[in-house]
């Protein structure tokens, strides 16, 4: 059964790069969209953006000028970047994994992320 | 953008009611709607797929329907574990995007 974790820290600063990480194990990184989707406290799901296995990608527009979602097949990991993050940018983060129409049939635990100075 | 709306945003139920969730599209699409369930602190589950698919390992008792604009989501009879906040999600286009979920109480 393939499990995913993200990873990174759960603090930044306003203006600075988030920066997380999404290792899966229990599979391959080939031959799926893997996404990433966020939830502030209390909040609603927001889809971010996906990366398909052969490194194509796929940002929500509202997003994409500050978003970069990247590929490591070497070691079945995927990787989220958001710039200029300020604190609306603070929310529970998960990765997750699909098929295009499926997109999210296995989830990351979620890893919150607060931006505060 | 597709915009999700679900009906209602909450609801209280008791173990044993059928309990029925409307999620409306802002445009029509076939069946590219899926279904997830959230616990308090955990992560999202898929329930439903394809609008009307069960997933693996999910009780028949949940169960889907609709197409076009309106879709259903309905529990044929609410136990105890079935108290969460479920999120309709449409695949039919991208940005992929979310309702603004349901919170189902116990009454």
């Amino acid at each position: 059964q393939v499990q995913l974790q993200e990873s990174g820290p759960g603090l930044v600063k306003p203006s600075e790069t988030l920066s997380l990480t999404c290792t899966v194990s229990g599979g391959s990184i080939s031959s799926y969209y893997w996404s990433w989707i966020r939830q502030p406290p209390g909040k609603e799901l927001e889809w971010i953006g996906y990366i398909y296995y052969s490194g194509s990608t796929n940002y929500k527009p509202s997003l994409k000028s500050r978003v970069t979602i990247s590929v490591d097949t070497s070691k079945n990991q995927f990787s989220l970047k958001v710039n200029s993050v300020t604190a609306a940018d603070s929310a529970v983060y998960y990765c997750a994994r699909g098929l295009y129409y499926t997109p999210f049939q296995h989830w990351g635990q979620g890893t919150l992320v607060t931006v505060s100075s | 953008d597709i915009q999700m709306t679900q009906s209602p945003s909450s609801l209280s139920a008791s173990v044993g009611d059928r309990v029925t969730i409307t999620c409306r599209a802002s445009q029509s699409f076939s069946s590219y709607l899926n279904w997830y369930q959230q616990k308090t602190g955990k992560a999202p589950k898929l329930l439903i797929y394809g609008a009307a698919s069960l997933q693996s390992g999910v009780p028949s008792r949940f169960s889907g329907g609709g197409s076009g604009t309106e879709f259903t989501l309905t529990i044929s009879s609410l136990q105890p574990e079935d108290f969460a906040t479920y999120y309709c999600q449409q695949s039919y286009s991208t940005p992929w995007t979310f309702g603004q979920g349901t919170k189902v109480e116990i009454k």
